[in-house]
């Protein structure tokens, strides 16, 4: 069974929009989320994360918002660039340290 | 530093063949993930390691499958027999102790025909 899920399999977004990016997760003892970006031929980098015991991370044009009650957590990118057209990847981290991934979201940004 | 790196990039071979993937992680990385991507389950979790022992091996998806780390600057991923529902990325991935973030190889590409 999946605990981390990303039921948007592809988002298509115009170049200085906002980019919302969402993930869903089932088990309660997650004490920490990241992104990660993946482009094509590539490794995923990591991107931003957030401890559970916050609501929201901000670097730069990225956002990531948890609603623990909820079990979400999103991810905004604002403005959008044709650059950050790639798979992003939701993760999770459980009590013996794993990260559990997402299945990804392929974001595209176009001009 | 030179990162994670992992080697073949790419392996074609045909079923029923032994494939052995390879990984060196960043020095002074003291944990060490093996990941698989496919369409259907993204990034799934084979097996971790921390300081060279294996700590977690549930993700791996039968006996065919097996990850050896017999030091701290080298693992291994190894099917055999391989086959063709094998076929996916492969990442290797390493991180220092804690929950510090994961850095990936570029992968290694498996076609099993």
């Amino acid at each position: 069974d999946q605990q981390v899920k990303q039921n948007s399999p592809s988002l298509s977004v115009q170049e200085g929009r906002i980019s919302i990016l969402n993930c869903d997760y089932t088990n309660s003892m997650f004490d920490y989320f990241l992104w990660y970006k993946k482009y094509p031929a590539e490794g995923p980098t990591f991107l931003i994360s957030i401890s559970s015991i916050k609501d929201k991370n901000e670097d730069g044009r990225f956002t990531v918002f948890l609603n623990k009650s909820a079990k979400h957590l999103s991810l905004h990118i604002v403005p959008s660039q044709p650059g950050d057209s790639a798979v992003y990847f939701c993760a999770a981290r459980d009590n013996t340290d794993k990260l559990i991934f997402g299945t990804g979201t392929r974001l595209q940004v176009f001009p | 530093d030179a990162g994670v790196i992992q080697s073949p990039r790419h392996e074609v071979t045909e079923m029923g063949q032994e494939v052995t993937l390879r990984c060196k992680p960043i020095s002074g990385h003291n944990s060490l993930f093996w990941y698989r991507q496919t369409m259907m389950r993204g990034l799934e979790l084979l097996i971790y390691f921390n300081n060279n022992v294996p700590i977690d091996d549930s993700g791996m998806p039968e006996d065919r499958f097996s990850a050896k780390m017999p030091n701290a600057s080298f693992s291994t991923l190894k099917i055999q027999p391989s086959e063709p529902r094998d076929s996916a990325v492969y990442f290797c991935a390493t991180r220092t102790g804690g929950p510090g973030e994961l850095f990936f190889g570029e992968g290694s590409r498996l076609t099993v025909l």
